[in-house]
């Protein structure tokens, strides 16, 4: 049962254009929700965050949009840049003091830049 | 330090042998997670541990899987009698505080293939 679900394994972007990453969740009860990035060989590092309770949060380059009645977010970065070229994970939390902060992930889209 | 330590980088055990991997957390952080990571694709939240208290272990194949995370020591995850399906990139992360993901900081992952 996949709760966080990435559709799209791939991205191909021009340097300088938008990249939009879509992800899609089932489990209403999901009060966070965050971006990861990861290269090859190493662990995913955090990008942004957005609480269920917000629509977009902007952290630079980086705005992520939330639509909570398709249970839908996306990833929007503007402008895209080759050091961009990584894999991207979506992931959400279950909140409330006894849930622990463990993460659900989805099967993460790999984002390419070209120059 | 800065930074969740994780030994060893790779690990090649035969089927049926046990495998141990350890995970340094972070200086101060209390919290401490493991995740599967098979074939590129999702993380798989195994276990997540307060000091050395287990939180949370649903995600753990209680069969052939252990964790630890003793007071002055390394956190460790054990497999006794790998199978194939073992083989995966597992990671640790860890937090200082529970909610939502937020603050976690991953280690690189040790890689583990059973032949």
């Amino acid at each position: 049962d996949q709760q966080v679900k990435q559709n799209s394994p791939s991205l191909s972007v021009q340097e300088g254009r938008i990249s939009i990453l879509n992800c899609d969740y089932t489990n209403s009860m999901f009060d966070y929700f965050l971006w990861y990035k990861k290269y090859p060989a190493e662990g995913p590092t955090f990008l942004i965050s957005i609480s269920s309770i917000k629509d977009k949060n902007e952290d630079g380059r980086f705005t992520v949009f939330l639509n909570k009645s398709a249970k839908h977010l996306s990833l929007h970065i503007v402008p895209s840049q080759p050091g961009d070229s990584a894999v991207y994970f979506c992931a959400a939390s279950e909140g409330g003091y006894n849930q622990g902060g463990k993460l659900i992930f989805g099967q993460g889209t790999e984002l390419s830049v070209k120059p | 330090g800065e930074e969740v330590a994780q030994t060893p980088k790779h690990l090649v055990r035969g089927e049926g042998q046990k495998a141990k991997l350890y995970c340094a957390p972070i200086k101060g952080h209390s919290y401490v997670f493991w995740y599967q990571q098979v074939l590129k694709n999702e993380f798989k939240f195994l276990i997540s541990f307060q000091n050395e208290n287990v939180f949370d272990e649903t995600g753990m194949p209680k069969e052939r899987f252990s964790a630890k995370c003793l007071p002055n020591s390394p956190c460790s995850l054990e497999i006794q009698a790998t199978k194939l399906e073992d083989s995966a990139v597992y990671f640790c992360a860890s937090s200082h505080k529970r909610a939502g993901g937020l603050g976690y900081t991953f280690g690189s992952g040790t890689r583990l293939t059973v032949v």
